[in-house]
C-alpha cells in the first residue's frame, strides 16, 4: 500500500540558510499534518491543511510557512534557519472518511551548522 | 485544551516480562486515543487505537482499553520481546481533521 513520501530524507544547513521539505500523502487523502520532533522530544504539531487550506496552527515560527498544493502534495518552507531548527519533520495525512488516523512519513531529518 | 500524560520512563524489561505503560488524558467531548510506535531511527507508526468509551484496541500483542471514568488508556503486553524496544507514545484526537496531541514518549528496553 502506498504509504506517505517525505522529501528529502535528510538534509544539512548553515544557520541563517533556507530549507523547503515535501510530503506526498497517501493518495485520496485530504489533509496533511506537519510535526517537529527535537531529540528525545514528544512530537509538536506545527500545521495542517484540509483541502488546500490551512486548517489549524501550532507551535510554527513566523519564519515558518506551509501551503498544500491541487494536487493534495505539502511544502514546508523554513527560512533563516537556527541551529534550534534541528529536528526530524514529520509529514502525516488523514482520509476524508474515518478521519481519526493519522498515518505519518518517514520523516526528515535536518540538521542545521 | 487537550492534553496527555504519560508515566515517566526509560523502562527496562527482561524478556516475556509483562508491561504496563500508563496514560491518561484530558479533552473536551470525546476524543479517539491512539498508541503510535518508534522504533530507533524510524518514523510513527500506529500501534492501536480506540474511538469511544470501552472500546479494546489491540495489535501485536499489545492492547489498550479506552477508560473514560478514569480517562485513561493504559497499555499492556503480556511477554516483551526484545524486537518491543521502542519509544511509545500516547496520543488523542479530537474529531475529523484535528491535530494528533502526543504524550511525551517512554522508551521502553527489553533485555535478553
Amino acid at each position: 500500500a502506498a504509504g506517505v513520501i517525505q522529501s528529502p530524507r535528510h538534509l544539512i544547513k548553515e544557520k541563517r540558510e533556507t530549507a523547503t521539505l515535501k510530503c506526498y500523502p497517501i493518495p485520496r487523502h485530504d489533509t496533511v499534518y506537519w510535526y517537529q520532533q527535537g531529540p528525545g522530544q514528544d512530537p509538536q504539531f506545527l500545521i495542517s491543511f484540509y483541502e488546500k487550506m490551512q486548517s489549524d496552527k501550532g507551535s510554527i515560527p513566523d519564519r515558518f510557512s506551509a501551503q498544500q498544493f491541487s494536487d493534495y502534495h505539502s511544502e514546508l518552507n523554513m527560512s533563516s534557519l537556527e541551529l534550534g531548527d534541528s529536528a526530524l519533520y514529520f509529514c502525516a495525512s488523514s482520509a476524508p472518511a474515518g478521519a481519526n488516523v493519522l498515518t505519518f512519513g518517514a520523516g526528515s531529518r535536518l540538521t542545521v551548522l | 485544551g487537550n492534553s496527555v500524560t504519560q508515566m515517566e520512563g526509560p523502562v527496562t524489561l527482561s524478556e516475556e516480562a509483562f508491561l504496563t505503560i500508563n496514560c491518561t488524558y484530558t479533552a473536551t467531548g470525546y476524543p479517539s486515543l491512539f498508541w503510535y510506535v518508534q522504533y530507533p531511527g524510524e518514523g510513527l507508526q500506529l500501534l492501536l487505537k480506540a474511538t469511544k468509551a470501552d472500546d479494546k484496541g489491540s495489535n501485536k500483542g499489545f492492547e489498550a482499553t479506552y477508560r473514560k471514568e478514569t480517562t485513561s488508556f493504559h497499555l499492556e503486553k503480556g511477554s516483551v520481546q526484545v524486537s518491543d524496544s521502542a519509544v511509545y507514545f500516547c496520543a488523542l484526537k479530537s474529531g475529523a481533521n484535528s491535530k494528533l496531541t502526543f504524550g511525551k514518549g517512554i522508551t521502553l528496553s527489553v533485555r535478553p
